[in-house]
């Protein structure tokens, strides 16, 4: 069946780096986008941005642009997400999901915590 | 970018109770919209695509309608286990936009 099981937590410093995984079973990732959606503590969900699954094109958030870069990995079956400049605001959870043709979200990694603290 | 405004933010209903939570866009969107619930430390699940469309595995008692600006979501009969946050999205342009969830609490 579908699975999307992400990377683990991560714990960072202000203006480090962090890579989240997000690796597909019972599909190929390749036919299907990936969504990210970033969700800080108590917060709603927020839209981060898209990867196509034909031709890896991106759709970002004007507000990780320049920051964020989504990737996938047909090799692994596997989606990255890579945060940079990190901010202690950008302490959340982060979720990939599973992308049709921007009916997204049939199907959801379970999370990824990424804390950013000195 | 396209806002979808929620309403209300939060709300407390009874199990049976019949719920309706509302989503509206700031420009037409079709029925380019997505309804998910989310419950504590979980990932979100989705309900309803194409505004209407229950999700495989849904629960009848949840449905979606509207078309343009306009979108409900009805519970309607709460159960126990819907005590949770409701978030639209719309999936018309990019980027994508979340409505700012329904906190669905026990009266």
């Amino acid at each position: 069946q579908v699975q999307l099981v992400q990377s683990g937590a991560e714990v960072k410093k202000p203006g480090a780096s962090v890579k989240v995984s997000c690796k597909a079973s019972g599909y190929t990732v390749t036919d299907y986008g990936v969504t990210w959606v970033r969700q800080a503590p108590g917060q709603g969900l927020e839209w981060m941005g898209w990867i196509s699954s034909h031709n890896a094109k991106t759709d970002y958030a004007q507000k990780f642009q320049g920051r964020v870069t989504m990737t996938t990995d047909a090799s692994t079956n596997t989606a990255h997400m890579e945060l940079r400049s990190l901010k202690s605001d950008d302490t959340a959870v982060f979720y990939c999901a599973r992308d049709y043709y921007g009916s997204l979200g049939d199907y959801w990694g379970q999370g990824t915590l990424v804390t950013v603290s000195a | 970018d396209i806002q979808m405004t929620q309403s209300p933010s939060a709300m407390s209903a009874s199990i049976g109770d019949s719920v309706t939570i509302t989503c509206r866009a700031s420009q037409g969107i079709s029925n380019y919209l997505l309804w998910f619930q989310q419950k504590p430390g979980k990932a979100p699940e989705r309900l309803i695509y194409g505004a209407s469309t229950l999700q495989s595995g849904v629960p009848s008692r949840f449905s979606g309608s509207g078309s343009g600006t306009e979108f409900t979501l009805t519970i309607s009969s709460l159960q126990p286990e819907d005590f949770a946050t409701y978030y639209c999205l719309q999936y018309d342009s990019y980027p994508r936009t979340f409505g700012q969830g329904t906190k669905v609490e026990i009266k």
